[in-house]
């Protein structure tokens, strides 16, 4: 069965960095493009960046552009999101998903981030 | 960057009743539109891709319609299970956008 599994959150000052990280297994993880999505307390979802299977392409939402970079390793199954020059409004749990096209079709638990002085 | 917005933000429903949602785009997403529902304390799960098509182990109860801008999630007969917070998403266009969500609660 799919399993994703985040991890690399916590609390970090404004300004700071942090690098997400996505375990994946149960697929074929170097077939599929994989998402980052985010989910402040209490709000709706964010879509937040996208990378193809075999990292060709990404994309980011406006929110994150040249702050967070998406990057993968096939080799290791891992799908990581770094994000830089964090903002208190980067607090988010973020969840990675597996994509079937632009589909989400499989969500990890998610990493909690908190940007806070 | 396509807009997109629900409605009603809350829908109260009976147990066994049916619900209707709403999904409107600020341009048309032709049948590039899933739907996801959100459980308290729980990832989103997949309910519907292609406007229409039910996603793996989706029960029937749950059925999309639409195209271009208006889509509809109709729940037939609500279970308990089915209370929570549903969130449109287009994928027409990049960036992918989700709408605000409608959140189902126990009449």
């Amino acid at each position: 069965q799919v399993q994703l599994v985040e991890s690399g959150g916590g609390v970090v000052q404004p300004g700071g960095s942090l690098r997400l990280s996505c375990a994946a297994s149960g697929f074929s993880f170097s077939s599929y493009g994989m998402h980052w999505v985010r989910q402040a307390p209490g709000k709706g979802l964010e879509w937040v960046a996208f990378i193809r299977y075999d990292g060709s392409n990404k994309y980011y939402a406006d929110s994150v552009k040249g702050r967070f970079t998406i990057s993968r390793d096939n080799s290791k199954n891992t799908l990581y999101l770094q994000m830089n020059s964090l903002r208190v409004e980067d607090t988010a749990l973020y969840y990675c998903a597996k994509g079937s096209w632009e589909v989400l079709d499989y969500w990890g638990q998610g990493t909690l981030v908190t940007v806070s002085s | 960057e396509i807009v997109m917005t629900q409605s009603p933000a809350t829908l109260s429903v009976s147990p066994g009743e049916r619900a209707t949602l709403s999904c409107r785009a600020s341009q048309s997403v032709s049948s590039n539109l899933a739907w996801y529902q959100q459980k308290p304390g729980q990832a989103p799960r997949l309910l519907i891709y292609g406007a229409s098509t039910r996603a793996t182990g989706i029960p029937a109860r749950f059925s999309g319609s639409g195209s271009g801008t208006e889509f509809t999630l109709t729940i037939s007969s609500l279970q308990s299970e089915d209370f929570a917070v549903y969130y449109c998403q287009q994928y027409n266009n990049w960036p992918l956008v989700f709408g605000p969500g409608t959140k189902v609660d126990i009449k």
